[in-house]
């Protein structure tokens, strides 16, 4: 079973940031959370993955509570190319456990 | 740089018919390697996942198999195809701390 939820779908608007939500209250202490995005019928595209600290790359910015039980992922200025499914992961012993994504669609 | 090669992109094979399914990664060596499977509008199910040569760990029970006969070649196959057999297959690679990278997939449609 999926270790993640997240909402079904976000509209964001071009050129302003988006912040993706996701809860993993079961998480333990030494599973990493991963985000991944998927345009259809592509593979999906790593974009960044935090364990305990708030993380930053060229893509996004991963914030992750202190108590670990959700993360947030934010896209500084969304592009019309950043509509996607956004998947929260659990890394769990080696392994990835998906749960359903987020359809973000960014209108300009 | 590593590199994961995935094939075919597209695949439609009728009900009762083998299938095999190839994945091969470069510029890496002993990987983990997985197998995924999508169906419509869901999330990703991991099907199989292997950690070195002939060594092969199913998540979940069902018609398919996978093999490594080499450290970087992961094989997925069915001796007779089912309907159900039917979706988006993924195959990836992970190493240490260099995370989870996904191949381009193949769309199987089982008639």
């Amino acid at each position: 079973d999926a270790k993640t939820t997240q909402p079904t779908s976000m509209d964001c608007a071009e050129g302003r940031a988006a912040n993706l939500p996701c809860n993993h209250s079961t998480i333990s202490g030494n599973e990493y959370v991963y985000w991944y995005r998927q345009i259809h019928s592509q593979g999906p595209q790593y974009i960044i993955h935090g364990l305990k600290n708030n993380e930053t790359n060229e893509m996004a910015s991963l914030i992750i509570t202190e108590d670990r039980k959700s993360s947030t992922l934010i896209l500084p200025h969304a592009t019309l190319r950043d509509t996607a499914v956004y998947y929260c992961v659990v890394d769990s012993w080696g392994k990835l456990q998906f749960g359903a994504g987020t359809q973000v669609v960014v209108t300009p | 740089s590593q590199t994961i090669h995935q094939w075919p992109a597209t695949l439609v094979q009728p009900v009762g018919s083998p299938l095999s399914l190839e994945c091969t990664v470069e510029g890496t060596s002993n990987p983990n390697l997985y197998w995924y499977r999508q169906a419509a509008g869901r999330g990703l199910q991991l099907l199989f996942y292997s950690v070195g040569i002939g060594q092969i760990s199913s998540e979940v029970p069902q018609n398919l198999s996978a093999s490594r006969p080499q450290d970087r070649q992961f094989i997925l196959s069915s001796k007779k195809l089912l309907l159900s057999d039917s979706g988006f297959y993924l195959c990836a690679w992970s190493k240490g701390a260099i995370g989870y990278t996904f191949g381009s997939g193949t769309r199987l449609t089982v008639v």
